[in-house]
């Protein structure tokens, strides 16, 4: 099946820095891709749909200039934290649809997540 | 989206067949059901979709009664390594849109 990487698998960083975190489709080509986060114990909450080449919709409640989708190709996508606060804190897991070799992917493939940590 | 009721915890042993079922009264006509596993620190993993009837893989096989506003998982034979969060989700064309997860069942499987 389809291959979905993320990088890093996890990150600790500061109060108030930036951290970026990368979706990587290995085997097709992600023509959408989703953006969930996680925290301990509760369900996977959509943030964001990106679609190659366009601007991110975010779902309700989702700051767009805090979480900053960048989805300039058709195998990566980038989820960058703005100013990190301890709140933030979550695992971060990304999913992606599209194409491999001409037919449409059968389902959404997510990838292994990032556990984010702000001190 | 049509919302899903899945119990929220279930336990099994080694061994066993485990069912797992999921309320969704307001699926639409071209929603489809689908599965997910997931284990603690990882993303979801797909298990198995269906429209309609039944659907078997090789990992389960999924119940889906006439009138769509139930589907049921079946795990044959659980072993440890099946203790895991299932979700139940219900989307229009399959599940390569935007997806809602619901609470989840977690399955504790005992030796």
């Amino acid at each position: 099946g389809a291959v979905v990487s993320q990088h890093p698998s996890w990150v600790i960083c500061k109060s108030g820095t930036s951290v970026k975190i990368e979706c990587r489709s290995l085997d097709f080509q992600a023509t959408t891709m989703f953006w969930y986060r996680q925290f301990p114990k509760q369900s996977l909450m959509l943030m964001a749909t990106s679609n190659e080449g366009s601007k991110a919709t975010y779902e309700q409640g989702v700051e767009k200039d805090k979480f900053l989708i960048n989805h300039a190709s058709l195998t990566l996508s980038t989820l960058t934290v703005t100013s990190a606060h301890p709140e933030d804190s979550s695992f971060y897991i990304c999913s992606a649809v599209g194409t491999s070799g001409g037919a449409s992917t059968d389902t959404q493939y997510f990838g292994p997540g990032t556990r984010l940590t702000v001190l | 989206l049509a919302k899903t009721t899945q119990p929220i915890s279930m336990d099994s042993y080694e061994g066993q067949e485990v069912n797992i079922t999921c309320s969704h009264n307001n699926i639409a006509t071209n929603d489809y059901i689908t599965w997910y596993q997931q284990f603690p620190s990882q993303g979801p993993r797909f298990i198995i979709q269906g429209y309609k009837t039944k659907v078997t893989n090789e990992v389960a096989s999924l119940f889906i009664p006439a009138d769509r506003k139930s589907s049921t998982l079946s795990l044959p034979r659980v072993s440890l390594s099946d203790t895991a969060v299932y979700y139940c989700l219900v989307a229009p064309s399959g599940n390569t849109g935007k997806l809602i997860f619901g609470q989840g069942t977690t399955l504790q499987v005992k030796p």
